[in-house]
């Protein structure tokens, strides 16, 4: 019964280098979200997959910031080009569907804590 | 969209003691209401969760309470143990893909 996973749980990054922070869903589950949390804040809403198809992308902050889950499965968040603004923890969260009564709960992994330098 | 407000920011209780933490929201759609335990270093943890056509929940010491009306829920926390120091968020969804609305959070200290 493992939870979700992430990886890596830390990176340091240049400014101006790219970046690609995986995330390992709880087997099963369809939807997936990525949130962003800054430093003593509640994570904020980045993007949303059901399955591969992503549906909501209104929380990117910029065009750097991509995100592809291709097989329904694993997804990368890739920001290319970082800047110091873009320092966070980067949560990944899934849920089993949409539709049911017990649809709703999101399970988050551990986060990757991303430093631009 | 969706704003949710949470008070107090910090919470220093006794411990044996109870704790109360308040959130409002500002959507009438949004129909379910999680709040996240998280800890140092960790991922936020789901523990308890409310859904619109409930009023109270209740598991074991933490329930939550749901004002549809004046759109605002509460975690209460009985007989606090050190164990439940962390940060708490509570969260509103409404229609749509479920994406999550955060509050701001409330760095809860208990002290033995």
């Amino acid at each position: 019964g493992a939870g979700v996973s992430q990886s890596p749980r830390y990176k340091v990054a240049k400014r101006g280098q790219d970046v690609a922070l995986r995330c390992d869903p709880i087997s099963g589950h369809v939807s997936l979200f990525w949130y962003q949390q800054a430093l003593g804040q509640g994570p904020e809403f980045l993007t949303y997959f059901q399955n591969e198809a992503q549906l909501d992308k209104s929380g990117l902050p910029s065009d750097r910031f991509f995100a592809e889950r291709p097989e329904g499965s694993v997804s990368t968040l890739k920001i290319q080009r970082t800047q110091q603004e873009d320092s966070a923890v980067y949560l990944c969260a899934s849920s089993l569907t949409l539709g049911g009564r017990s649809s709703y709960e999101q399970y988050f992994g551990p986060g990757t804590r991303l430093t631009v330098t | 969209g969706e704003n949710v407000e949470q008070h107090p920011s910090t919470l220093s209780v006794q411990e044996g003691d109870s704790a109360v933490i308040k959130c409002t929201y500002s959507d009438s759609a949004s129909n379910y209401f999680p709040w996240y335990k998280q800890e140092l270093g960790k991922g936020p943890q789901l523990i308890i969760d409310i859904r619109s056509n409930v009023g109270e929940k209740k598991d074991q010491r933490i329930a939550v309470t749901l004002n549809k009306t004046a759109k605002h829920f509460s975690l209460h926390i009985t007989e606090t143990q050190p164990e439940d120091s962390a940060v708490y968020f509570c969260a509103a969804s409404g229609a749509g893909w479920g994406k999550l609305q955060f509050g701001a959070g409330t760095q809860v200290v208990v002290t033995p």
